[in-house]
């Protein structure tokens, strides 16, 4: 068991560019979750994969934001015309198909600088 | 919509002693789950320890181990023997069991040293 491993892990991007992120969920866990996490802050909820279906989106995921999983492995995190307001740590998590609490397991994030 | 209150933003504590966290929630909700989250600083957070709201008895792990008052919506985390390993900023966090659970909801926060 390898855990959630997240790519890239720094960004520095220019306002108005595109980023992706990518994000790989340990082995056979097919729920997969995005959250944002910004300075001084818990992390918030951005959006939620049970294996490629993406079942829930949060208010703070704009038209800008767009994620994909399309063979239920591996995710991405789209950001269009960044914003400086999008510099955020982005973290991963996934969780195992079964009942009950399904305890998520972050990854180590990527930090997204927007200048 | 659930909410997740950590009083204390920071606090510290001498190697070797015992120290208690705050966390307060806010649920309409029977059944759910909580959790602490441990941050290191530039490093990812990890699962300290999680309690069921079915369960009465308080869930332990090794130096920590968890106050749970359903009733008073409280669960503390108090971490015993501080290690200089334990600073970190710690989370409280919060799921609704059932078929759609899959937010977490979390604290602000509470950035514990642990000084020598």
């Amino acid at each position: 068991d390898t855990g959630v491993s997240q790519d890239p892990r720094h960004k520095i991007t220019k306002r108005g560019q595109n980023v992706t992120f990518r994000c790989d969920p340990i082995s056979e866990h097919n729920r997969l979750y995005w959250y944002r996490q910004t300075l001084g802050q818990g992390p918030e909820f951005l959006t939620y994969f049970q294996n490629e279906a993406q079942l829930e989106k949060s208010r703070l995921l704009s038209d800008r934001f767009s994620a994909e999983r399309p063979k239920g492995s591996f995710s991405t995190l789209e950001i269009q015309r960044t914003e400086q307001g999008d510099s955020a740590m982005y973290l991963c998590a996934s969780s195992p198909p079964v009942s009950g609490t399904d305890t998520q397991y972050f990854g180590p994030g990527t930090r997204l600088t927007v200048l | 919509a659930q909410t997740v209150t950590q009083s204390q933003p920071e606090m510290s504590v001498q190697e070797a002693e015992t120290v208690t966290l705050s966390c307060t929630y806010d649920t309409s909700e029977s059944n759910y789950y909580l959790f602490w989250y441990k941050q290191p600083p530039s490093r990812q957070m990890i699962l300290v320890i999680r309690q069921e709201a079915y369960k009465q008895q308080n869930a332990t792990e090794n130096r920590f181990s968890v106050n749970f008052q359903k009733a008073a919506k409280s669960f503390s985390l108090k971490i015993s023997d501080s290690q200089l390993g334990d600073t970190a900023m710690y989370f409280c966090a919060f799921i609704n069991s059932g078929g759609s659970n899959y937010k977490l909801t979390f604290g602000k926060g509470t950035l514990l040293t642990v000084n020598p």
